[in-house]
């Protein structure tokens, strides 16, 4: 399986403020997803980012608040932008290495607006 | 789109005793679920999966089963220890059609001594 490196781990953010999320991969991949965790909640995916392309967004994300970049097959970033306290969540990226979908998941971003 | 419900909420075993939880899906043609476990502070880790043309799959103190006909599949923890204490996800993906997974709302065990 993959080895996910995501940073930060945590962070305590001001409101109106944007953080960025990084995420890599020790392996090349052609899709990486990106998916936020309410407190207490499942996991819901926010987008898939494809090199070269623009990312997917699932219904309720859009780019403007959630813009992602993935300039190569191993790394991608996720920003949350203009942050308020109802962002608080993790922030998780998973990757398919084997093409076989035993998806592979970061440790998270645990994010906390005040 | 496909929907998954995941029961119980919670479920508190002793150790040494048998969890069991439960998926129902709403998409027949899905065909491959997996179980994720997550421990408080990290990412999901898959812990055991099963496709669609197998009906049961085991791998230690761990099995999945699954029934297509009724449209659900269940997770099996025997002989239960305190490390099992942790929150459990199922998932669903239809692999022909889409490459994201749908989750389940997640099993809180706690295996108490």
């Amino acid at each position: 399986s993959a080895v996910i490196s995501q940073k930060p781990s945590r962070d305590i953010c001001q409101r109106g403020t944007s953080l960025t999320i990084q995420c890599q991969v020790d392996s090349q991949v052609t899709m990486m997803f990106w998916y936020r965790q309410q407190p207490g909640q499942s996991l819901t995916l926010i987008a898939t980012a494809n090199q070269g392309s623009e990312a997917t967004y699932e219904s309720g994300f859009v780019i403007d608040k959630f813009p992602i970049s993935r300039p190569n097959l191993t790394f991608s970033t996720l920003t949350v932008s203009n942050m308020s306290p109802e962002d608080s969540s993790i922030y998780l990226c998973s990757v398919d290495v084997t093409g076989l979908y035993g998806y592979t998941f970061g440790s998270g971003t645990r994010l906390t607006v005040v | 789109g496909e929907n998954v419900e995941q029961h119980p909420s919670t479920l508190s075993v002793q150790e040494g005793d048998s969890a069991v939880i439960k998926c129902t899906y709403s998409d027949s043609a899905s065909n491959y679920f997996p179980w994720y476990k997550q421990e408080l502070g990290k990412g999901p880790q898959l812990i055991i999966d099963i496709r669609s043309n197998v009906g049961e799959k085991k791998d230690q103190r761990i099995a999945v089963t699954l029934n297509k006909t009724a449209k659900h599949f269940s997770l099996h923890i025997t002989e239960t220890q305190p490390e099992d204490s942790a929150v459990y996800f199922c998932a669903v993906i239809n692999t022909g059609t889409a490459s994201k997974l749908t989750f389940g709302t997640g099993t809180r065990l706690q295996v108490t001594l």
